[in-house]
């Protein structure tokens, strides 16, 4: 079936590091894959998408690249800021017929100054 | 344009009351979404309707709960009767066709 796995959290940075949170996924044909973020008290936004292997989605100073050969949308940013703190989720969209997102756990970032 | 409206923003209700959640979506998106999240399970989908059809129920966790959509401007979830577990809060999202999701603010539900 579909799945998205995302690294458990928390994970605990200190200002201006580097964030990688992993996330790889299960699924037939070509899936388009998003990383959503969730402030405290907030609903989801969407961060950044990607809907075709090899393509990077980039946004607020996070990227992430579409890679199918190992099933894989990791999320970066190079220099972490304490507002980046939240839950961040990955999540994919199987195909051309459906609206339906599957989404990982979600990944707790804290980032202290 | 407001963005995803949900109401009530907060709810505290007895056991076996009736709770009823509301969500206008975006105007123009087609798509729309009901989401259950919990410390314990995560980020549930419930259901979504497409076009005011629900289309996928399969989430929804029992016969207690129920969703309407008589419109494309109004969307409701019913539980009746409510239960402790079912405290969480409730968001709703509406999408375009193959677009991105937007989320509600959410509907905080504490079940005592």
């Amino acid at each position: 079936g579909n799945s998205v796995t995302q690294m458990e959290g928390p994970v605990t940075l200190s200002e201006e590091a580097f964030l990688t949170i992993n996330c790889t996924y299960t699924a037939t044909g070509y899936p388009s894959l998003f990383w959503y973020v969730q402030y405290p008290g907030e609903g989801l936004q969407l961060l950044l998408k990607a809907t075709k292997a090899d393509d990077k989605g980039s946004n607020k100073g996070f990227e992430a690249t579409y890679r199918k050969e190992t099933t894989s949308f990791h999320l970066e940013k190079g220099s972490v800021q304490v507002s980046d703190s939240a839950v961040y989720f990955c999540a994919l969209r199987r195909g051309y017929n459906t609206d339906k997102l599957i989404f990982g756990t979600g990944t707790r970032l804290q980032v202290f100054p | 344009d407001a963005g995803v409206i949900q109401s009530p923003r907060h709810e505290v209700t007895e056991m076996g009351q009736e709770v009823t959640l509301r969500c206008k979506p975006i105007s123009g998106h087609n798509s729309l979404f009901w989401y259950r999240q919990t410390m314990m399970r995560g980020l549930e989908l419930l259901i979504y309707f497409n076009n005011n059809v629900p289309i996928d129920d399969s989430g929804m966790p029992e016969d207690r709960f129920s969703a309407k959509m008589p419109n494309a401007s109004f969307s409701t979830l019913k539980i009746q009767p409510s239960e402790p577990r079912d405290s969480a809060v409730y968001f709703c999202a509406s999408s375009a066709k193959q677009e991105t999701q937007y989320f509600g603010p959410g509907t905080r539900l504490l079940v005592l």
